[in-house]
């Protein structure tokens, strides 16, 4: 079984920030096989990043995914009113959802 | 549109049984892969279940298994979740999910089960 481990579990920061959340795995993915998710309270998960670094539709620029092998980050360039949420890394190899990463407003 | 709905989510006792229920639109549902992830109160997301496009693969979280069965009727687009034996811990939102290449691009607004006494 793959473990995803993501890091911090809360980032606290202004509009405007960047944020760099970290999804760490238990053993290699293979064909980077990796997905990003967000999630507002009250709200269904959205997809926001497929194959480690492709975005889904409609998802804006400021969203960036990178990595490979058991090292994956999700960056947000400049974050906005919106993106504060919880994100949640998927790995679709096996199936298993990280543990999630709050971005909360300063 | 894209969209699938899920339904049949309730309050029910341990040991007791329930079927949920996700109703696609708006894709040709019989080329898809379908999945159940559930997300328990305050809790993160965990992946309960897939089925293959034509019902012949079948997935489960060791959680579940044995107690879990996921089925489709692709002629009336939907996908079930038989749960039979819940428990407490089965306590959760249910969200139906289509699979794309292996990840999750449409979810549905989830269903509540709630397993007590």
């Amino acid at each position: 079984e793959i473990v995803l481990t993501q890091s911090p579990g809360t980032l606290s920061l202004s509009p405007g920030e960047r944020a760099t959340l970290s999804c760490r795995a238990s053993q290699t993915i293979s064909s980077n096989y990796l997905a990003w998710y967000q999630q507002k309270p009250g709200q269904a998960p959205r997809l926001l990043i497929y194959g480690a670094s492709s975005r889904a539709t409609d998802i804006p620029d400021r969203f960036r995914g990178s990595g490979s092998g058991t090292d994956f980050t999700l960056t947000i360039s400049r974050l906005e009113p919106e993106d504060f949420a919880v994100y949640y890394c998927q790995q679709y190899d096996t199936s298993s959802f990280g543990g999630g990463t709050r971005v909360e407003i300063k | 549109e894209v969209q699938v709905v899920e339904s049949g989510g309730g309050l029910v006792q341990p040991g007791g049984s329930l079927r949920l229920s996700c109703a696609a639109s708006g894709f040709t549902f019989s080329v898809y892969r379908m999945s159940w992830v559930r997300q328990a109160p305050g809790k993160g997301l965990e992946w309960v279940a897939n089925i293959k496009y034509d019902g012949s693969e079948k997935d489960y979280a060791d959680s579940v298994k044995g107690r879990f069965t996921i089925s489709r009727d692709n002629g009336k687009s939907s996908v079930y979740l038989q749960m039979n034996s819940l428990r407490a811990e089965d306590t959760a939102i249910y969200y139906c999910a289509r699979v794309w290449r292996g990840y999750l691009d449409c979810w549905g607004q989830g269903t509540l089960v709630t397993v007590s006494s």
